[in-house]
């Protein structure tokens, strides 16, 4: 069974831009969780989505968005990029029932500002 | 103050030792809780999950509970050098928060 799979995995913005990270999670998944990896705050929790309802929400400002498709593929917007938006961003995918007893990360998408 | 509370690290382990990992939580609502091996470079590994108070054994590692006392711990027995990662902590209090993380160095 196929992992769960992040693009891009690189991507470099400058500042004011804005960037949209998608996620496809393991087949059969419905949940999809989203968060920021930085060297300073950690691993913190931007949302999740289950069957393309956000079903949790973390302390993010409203500049960092996301959805579901109808497929259970996830994507993640941020509008008017900042430096500090510079992070690893993971997307997590859940089995149905199973909640994060059975979380499997991506590989992340690396995320540069200028 | 972070809700879920490790301490950083490194610590380090000889091989054959117990490596012992702590981790304290502020939200008495947290039902679940979570241990993660990051790799530097990849990404985070669930190894155990735990509910009740007690001990919850799987293979080499023991996950400890004290909700009394809101604390969660990780026993790794026999460590190996593959152990060698940063280990985080998570609580699940409808959403997953996480702790910085612990850095286990094992050495030969």
């Amino acid at each position: 069974k196929a992992g769960v799979t992040q693009t891009p995995r690189y991507l470099i913005k400058t500042r004011g831009q804005q960037v949209t990270l998608s996620c496809s999670p393991i087949s059969g998944h419905r949940s999809v969780s989203w968060y920021q990896q930085t060297p300073g705050q950690g691993l913190q929790f931007l949302f999740e989505y289950f069957s393309e309802t956000q079903r949790n929400k973390g302390n993010f400002p409203g500049r960092f968005s996301g959805r579901q498709f109808s497929n259970s593929r996830s994507e993640m917007n941020v509008s008017t990029l900042e430096l500090g938006d510079s992070a690893l961003y993971l997307c997590a995918s859940s089995g149905p029932g199973l909640g994060y007893n059975e979380q499997f990360f991506g590989p992340g998408t690396r995320l540069t500002v200028l | 103050q972070k809700e879920v509370e490790q301490n950083s690290g490194p610590l380090s382990v000889p091989e054959g030792a117990i490596a012992s990992l702590n981790c304290t939580y502020s939200d008495r609502g947290s039902q679940s809780f979570f241990w993660y091996r990051q790799y530097s470079g990849k990404s985070p590994e669930l190894i155990m999950f735990i509910y009740s108070n007690g001990d919850k054994e799987d293979g080499r590692f023991t996950a400890q509970l004290n909700k009394a006392s809101q604390y969660v711990s990780l026993l790794i027995r026999d460590s190996q050098p593959s152990d060698s990662a940063t280990y985080l902590c998570a609580a699940e209090g409808g959403k997953l928060q996480f702790g910085a993380g612990t850095q286990v160095v094992v050495t030969p």
